[in-house]
């Protein structure tokens, strides 16, 4: 079993719409859990992160954790085309080391 | 935030050659820095843990003699690929976590470098 599990997609929304991409973890030491964002052939960039549990807001940005189902989610409202994109979820341990692990990345699709 | 910077961008090699990519941190120092290697339509898979002054920690499968990193300073990390073959045709991209203490350490990645071996 992989230590994360997501979605490869495509995914592909009319604009406007709500997004929601999800990640199921195995490990429950992990703590930190980011959301990234990368383009066709570029590096990933930070959309948001969260420590442990709870619902974090960023714009139209929302990031969600619930470690009981070990299950993560990113929701974007009013989705762009701007934002089509891949989304990596990324989860790390606080224990001296900045290892992340990454999921399979989603590809999403955003038309105008 | 704080930038990293990758060189070059993009190579194309003939077979058996050996290829030096650089990661450097632009404005802070990094004593960790991070190799992923990314395949077409697939997740970053983590190669390597480079670190300043001492030797790299390679993951699980990584050939050591085959991809060489060193960390000379604390602002460079080097990932060579040697010998390189078709198969380490891939996406090469470094990332350094920015210290903060008592806050969350986050990762800053490089733009990436495209290695294609003919």
């Amino acid at each position: 079993q992989k230590e994360v599990e997501q979605d490869p997609g495509p995914l592909s929304v009319p604009e406007g719409a709500i997004v929601s991409l999800n990640c199921t973890y195995s490990n429950s030491a992990f703590q930190y859990f980011m959301w990234y964002r990368q383009y066709s052939r570029k590096g990933p960039e930070l959309l948001m992160y969260t420590y442990s549990s709870g619902n974090k807001e960023d714009g139209r940005f929302t990031a969600q954790v619930d470690k009981s189902s070990k299950y993560i989610s990113l929701f974007i409202r009013d989705s762009q085309p701007s934002d089509s994109a891949t989304y990596l979820c990324a989860m790390g341990r606080v224990s001296g080391t900045y290892k992340y692990i990454f999921g399979t990345g989603t590809r999403l699709k955003v038309l105008a | 935030g704080a930038v990293v910077s990758q060189h070059p961008s993009w190579v194309i090699c003939k077979s058996g050659t050996s290829v030096k990519i650089e990661c450097r941190s632009l404005d802070f120092q990094a004593t960790t820095m991070f190799w992923y290697r990314q395949f077409p339509k697939q997740s970053l898979m983590l190669m390597a843990t480079s670190n300043e002054g001492s030797k790299a920690t390679y993951e699980q499968g990584v050939e050591k003699d085959k991809f060489l990193i060193n960390h000379a300073s604390l602002t460079l990390s080097t990932l060579t690929v040697t010998s390189a073959h078709p198969e380490d045709s891939s996406f090469y991209i470094c990332s350094a976590p920015y210290d903060e203490i008592d806050t969350y350490n986050e990762q800053f990645f490089g733009p990436g470098t495209r290695l294609t071996v003919l």
